[in-house]
């Protein structure tokens, strides 16, 4: 299993920026996917889910409304797409693997982390 | 929304057995999942459904989930089990999921 995220850097804030996270090594659809934060210094966020097919996704509050996560079954592709960021969004975004198809499920693959900075 | 409580830090000496709680109300009725995270590392699955442990993992790595507690339990700590652990379930109510806000271990 792989997992190989990209599309970090620096956005200021209002601005955009948009994830992707490769994966392979699976038989993608069969999975949840999900994406976790982690800001300097501090613990694990969860951002968002999406069950294998990509007909239930789930957002955390602090995220739900500027965030969107989409999934593309056909390139074993993920996309998370930040709009209005804020600089509380400043942090390494993972991309991880559920263990199941469904969404309340473990991590049990992340990737490498992707750093996202939001300042001006 | 539901909230998860651990410990901010656990030390043990090597060879001896450290245990990190999570709290949280009627835990044991939730499935919980823990991961291990060293510094600059991804997080790393070591317990998942309360106390299945994923192929590769020590033996010596177990969990246990009842009443208002989860516990992870580390026998014989080595130096390599210096990490920060989390333990995170699924809350059913809000469709969310919920991470607790790690316990980092130190081996003396």
């Amino acid at each position: 299993v792989q997992l190989l995220g990209s599309g970090g850097g620096l956005a200021q804030p209002g601005g955009s920026l948009r994830l992707s996270c490769a994966a392979s090594g699976f038989l993608f659809d069969d999975y949840a996917m999900a994406w976790v934060r982690q800001a300097p210094g501090v613990g694990l966020e969860w951002v968002s889910v999406v069950s294998g097919s990509g007909g239930d996704t789930y957002y955390a509050d602090s995220v739900k409304g500027r965030f969107t996560f989409s999934r593309d079954n056909s390139n074993n592709m993920l996309y998370l797409q930040l709009n209005s960021l804020r600089p509380e969004d400043t942090a390494v975004y993972y991309c991880a693997k559920g263990r199941s198809w469904g969404s309340d499920t473990a991590f049990d693959y992340w990737g490498q982390g992707i750093v996202v900075t939001v300042s001006s | 929304s539901y909230v998860l409580t651990q410990p901010p830090s656990v030390s043990v000496a090597p060879g001896q057995t450290a245990t990190v709680t999570c709290g949280g109300n009627n835990i044991g009725e939730k499935t919980v999942h823990w991961y291990q995270q060293k510094p600059g590392q991804a997080p790393v699955l070591v317990v998942r459904d309360d106390f299945y442990r994923p192929s590769g993992i020590p033996e010596r790595i177990s969990g246990s989930n009842s009443g208002n507690t989860a516990t992870l339990t580390i026998s014989r700590v080595e130096a390599g089990d210096e990490a920060d652990y989390y333990c995170q379930m699924w809350d059913n109510n809000r469709e969310h999921h919920v991470f607790g806000p790690g316990t980092k271990v130190t081996v003396l």
